[in-house]
């Protein structure tokens, strides 16, 4: 079945990039995806590539993909105390055609100042 | 504002009582999912929809159940079947074109 695989927790200083691992078994996937939740909340949508990419790159946050390893991982440049949050990997299985995710269990991203 | 909407942001129930979690969206969205998350856990899919009075079962569908009668609500009950109820519930909702699944702000539900 599908998986999703997160390190639990990261901690950086503030100003350091910050560099969050993922890796999934679903090479179906057509898409995949970084949340970020902060306590309490909801899952904000921060971005998503398409398989067919190899890197795609918004603002401070760069996504790179390695298929054949079935890898991802997000970048946060300059990473700043309101980065503190837990991050979700996800991938949608079956190509996409039912439109739920899998999820990771997500990495705990700490800054420190 | 365009959104989704859940209500309440907690809630406290009996152990024995069924209870419905409120998910409304105005973004016309046309699929939308119901996803359970416990500390330390990734989200569950527990139900979804893909149109109107239409639905299927996710990964951990038991002690649950969904209606969708309308485009914008999608209700979730869960009954007094459900083993371990207390989590924190999201709601979320993605346009038919379109592979962005947005949530809500979630609902924490609390059984004692």
């Amino acid at each position: 079945g599908e998986d999703v695989e997160q390190s639990l927790f990261l901690s950086v200083r503030e100003g350091d990039s910050s560099v969050i691992n993922c890796t999934y078994t679903d090479s179906s996937s057509t898409y995949l995806y970084w949340y970020k939740q902060e306590p309490g909340a909801g899952l904000q949508l921060l971005t998503y590539i398409f398989s067919n990419m190899d890197m795609k790159q918004d603002q401070r946050l760069t996504v790179l993909l390695n298929k054949k390893d079935k890898h991802l991982s997000l970048r946060i440049a300059d990473t700043q105390t309101g980065d503190s949050a837990i991050y979700f990997c996800a991938e949608s299985p079956y190509g996409g055609s039912q439109g739920n995710l899998i999820f990771g269990k997500g990495t705990k991203l700490s800054v420190k100042p | 504002d365009g959104g989704i909407t859940q209500s309440p942001k907690y809630l406290f129930r009996k152990e024995g009582q069924n209870v419905t979690l409120s998910c409304e969206q105005n973004l016309n969205h046309d699929a939308m999912y119901w996803y359970r998350q416990d500390p330390g856990q990734g989200l569950r899919l527990i139900y979804y929809s893909q149109i109107v009075n239409d639905f299927q079962k996710g990964d951990i569908a038991e002690g649950y159940s969904v209606s969708r009668e309308k485009k914008e609500s999608f209700p979730l009950t869960v009954t007094s079947a459900q083993k371990n109820p207390t989590a924190f519930y999201l709601c979320a909702s993605t346009a038919g074109s379109s592979y962005e699944q947005y949530f809500g702000p979630g609902t924490r539900l609390t059984v004692t």
